[in-house]
């Protein structure tokens, strides 16, 4: 099975930035995804990276480095309402279902 | 925005019990999911259904499990003799490939067996 580590818990200021880090099994890769799923709910899409590089998407930003097994998700201008957990999950080549890491739980203080 | 809807949201079963939870993936999608999460752990795929047959399953998804289409639009997970250990919040899924990789979720089904 697919090995995915993330941190398990990040804390960061109201106004800050923050990184959270993922790596993945590069075998069979075919994509990166990351959620965010507050407590009780349901993983919500953010972002999915298939080719190097930075995709950014608002205050939301996805990073991937395929020969490293490395994405980041970056975080500016945290708000309150971002204190949740964030998901990485893999796609592998030939199936749909994706794999899920612990998730790191981001606590955004005042 | 389309989105996956689940019912019900949450159902208590005693062990031994036959539970049956409800899907309705987003209208135009061709690929569905159940996945789990037990409390305090990480997402878990069960199963992936297209063109009305299972194309993918975990070893999670055993003999208890079964999914169905029972119409155009609803997706069902059937759990045959629940146990206490499939006390879990269960997401079904939704994606088009036509429109990326993208799965999204429904709000999820809180199973608790007692």
């Amino acid at each position: 099975g697919q090995n995915i580590d993330q941190p398990t818990e990040m804390t960061a200021t109201e106004g800050a930035i923050v990184q959270i880090n993922c790596t993945y099994q590069t075998s069979g890769f075919n994509g990166l995804f990351w959620y965010q799923q507050h407590a009780g709910e349901a993983p919500t899409f953010l972002s999915y990276n298939v080719l190097d590089g930075l995709e950014e998407k608002g205050r939301f930003s996805s990073f991937l480095s395929r020969s490293k097994g490395y994405s980041y998700l970056l975080l500016k201008e945290l708000q309150m309402k971002d204190s949740a957990s964030y998901l990485c999950a893999q796609l592998d080549t030939g199936r749909r279902a994706l794999t899920f890491g612990s998730g790191t739980r981001l606590q955004v203080q005042p | 925005e389309p989105e996956v809807t689940q019912t019900p949201s949450h159902q208590v079963t005693q062990m031994g019990q036959e539970v049956i939870l409800r899907c309705v993936p987003i209208s135009n999608h061709l690929y569905f999911y159940w996945y789990r999460q037990i409390l305090g752990q990480k997402v878990e795929f069960l199963v992936s259904f297209y063109n009305n047959e299972i194309s993918e399953k975990s070893e999670i998804f055993d003999d208890q499990f079964s999914v169905e289409r029972p119409d155009g639009s609803n997706f069902t997970l059937k759990i045959r003799s629940t146990k206490l250990e499939d006390s879990a919040m269960y997401f079904c899924a939704s994606s088009d490939p036509s429109s990326g990789n993208t799965i999204y979720f429904g709000e999820g089904s809180w199973l608790t067996v007692v």
